[in-house]
């Protein structure tokens, strides 16, 4: 079974902080990764995608693949009030398929 | 911005009774998809279409359910006939090419 671990939280920070975010995955073979956000109620919003080892930056959002130690982390610099919701991590295991974590709901304070 | 769009947005229906719930993916995308996600758990993959036909599909994609594309625009998950599991959300997404997928708003199927 190809499995995606993430912690399920609440990880709390206060605004203007960085948020850290984590996931790890089984399957050695998975060749590409997503971080998506959704809100309470709402459908999955892709925001990064990374496909090599090393760093994404997009504005405030940094994806991080480490295919060794099979991880991956979100990094939200800036925290604001609006970036409070679930983060998944998804993992595509071959074939079209996204396998997903549980998310990590993330709260951030004013 | 080009977007997913499902309709309808909740449907209620009875154990037992057929239920086709509609998408209509981003125009230029190849690739379609269903999900699932039953409240409080994780999105879970049903099934994948490329080229007119299934790609792969989980253990979840029985013979209860089945997907087609009528036609240029819509994209569509049919369960024939409902039981009280089914009652989740349901998202369909598509994609470019093999990569990122963009997920509609989802169906709520309430299944009473």
């Amino acid at each position: 079974q190809k499995e995606v671990e993430q912690n399920s939280g609440p990880l709390s920070v206060p605004e203007g902080a960085i948020a850290s975010l984590n996931c790890t995955y089984s399957d050695r073979g998975s060749q590409s990764f997503f971080w998506y956000r959704q809100y309470s109620g709402k459908s999955p919003e892709l925001i990064m995608s990374i496909y090599s080892n090393g760093d994404k930056e997009d504005g405030r959002f940094t994806a991080q693949l480490n295919k060794a130690s099979q991880y991956v982390s979100l990094l939200i610099r800036d925290s604001q009030p609006s970036d409070s919701a679930t983060y998944l991590c998804a993992v595509n295991t071959g074939f079209q398929k996204l396998v997903f974590g549980t998310g990590t709901r993330l709260l951030v304070s004013p | 911005e080009p977007e997913v769009t499902q309709t309808p947005s909740h449907q209620v229906t009875q154990m037992g009774q057929e239920v086709i719930l509609r998408c209509v993916p981003i125009s230029n995308h190849l690739y379609f998809y269903w999900y699932r996600q039953i409240l409080g758990q994780k999105v879970e993959f049903l099934v994948s279409f490329y080229n007119n036909e299934i790609s792969e599909k989980s253990e979840i994609f029985d013979d209860q359910f089945s997907v087609e594309r009528p036609d240029g625009s819509n994209f569509t998950l049919k369960i024939r006939s409902t039981k009280l599991e089914d009652s989740a959300m349901y998202f369909c997404a598509s994609s470019e090419r093999d990569h990122e997928q963009y997920f509609g708003p989802g169906t709520r199927l309430t299944v009473t």
